[in-house]
């Protein structure tokens, strides 16, 4: 089946560790993107790739990074430096705008991180 | 600084009745406004509009855009409980490697039997 993966589900953090949260699409789409979710807001960007080796950062990149060496994969490390990193975090993807396609972007069921 | 705004930020109704969410709108280099529906867990697409005027149509679902007043509304008719959900507006922007969405807190909607 096509779509987006991420993994864990749930991720349990100590305080001052880093942490890599895995998103992996099988859907051949070019752009990928990091939403940060808090209760009772929407979704914040954090960081995004729109090609392979290439990414810029969004409204909150502080205290993450990211990587991306394949189309498929774009994980997103929470350092020890972001200060509040408890949240639910939602991986998307979508296919390169400029190539007439669609400006929908679809969602992985995402990551829910609590930092003890 | 771009803005999206939902209202209300809940709401609750009976089964049957309909519903109106609200999106306004500040936003820089406007390419597309979207709708998304989420449940327990990751936002489902709804609807994309970038014309105004043109209603999008799904079932018990429409939605419409205003570019010149700067705002979109989701319409639910007949509402049922499956319906509840929080429902997210993103505004899409700039282009090639800067193209991104910036959402709006969403709406809570309940709908009780």
């Amino acid at each position: 089946d096509g779509g987006i993966t991420q993994s864990p589900k749930y991720l349990f953090r100590k305080e001052g560790q880093n942490v890599t949260l895995s998103c992996e699409q099988n859907l051949n789409h070019d752009a990928m993107y990091w939403y940060r979710q808090d209760p009772g807001q929407g979704l914040r960007l954090i960081y995004y790739s729109q090609i392979v080796n290439d990414f810029q950062k969004g409204d909150i990149a502080e205290g993450y990074s990211v990587s991306r060496e394949k189309k498929e994969s774009f994980p997103l490390t929470v350092t020890s430096a972001q200060k509040n990193p408890t949240a639910f975090y939602l991986c998307a993807s979508n296919p390169r705008r400029e190539l007439g396609l669609t400006d929908t972007q679809y969602f992985g069921p995402g990551t829910r991180l609590t930092v003890l | 600084e771009d803005k999206v705004v939902q209202s209300p930020l809940s709401l609750v109704v009976h089964e049957g009745d309909t519903v109106t969410l609200n999106c306004s709108y500040e936003v820089t280099n406007f390419r597309s406004l979207l709708w998304y529906k989420q449940e327990k867990k990751a936002p489902t697409f709804l609807f994309m509009l970038t014309s105004s005027g043109i209603e999008k149509k799904s079932g018990r679902l429409s939605s419409i855009l205003d570019k010149k007043e700067l705002f979109s509304i989701l319409n639910i008719t007949a509402t049922q409980t499956g319906d509840s959900a929080v429902y997210l507006c993103a505004v899409g922007k700039g282009g090639g490697s800067n193209y991104k969405l910036t959402f709006g807190k969403g709406t809570l909607l309940t709908v009780n039997p």
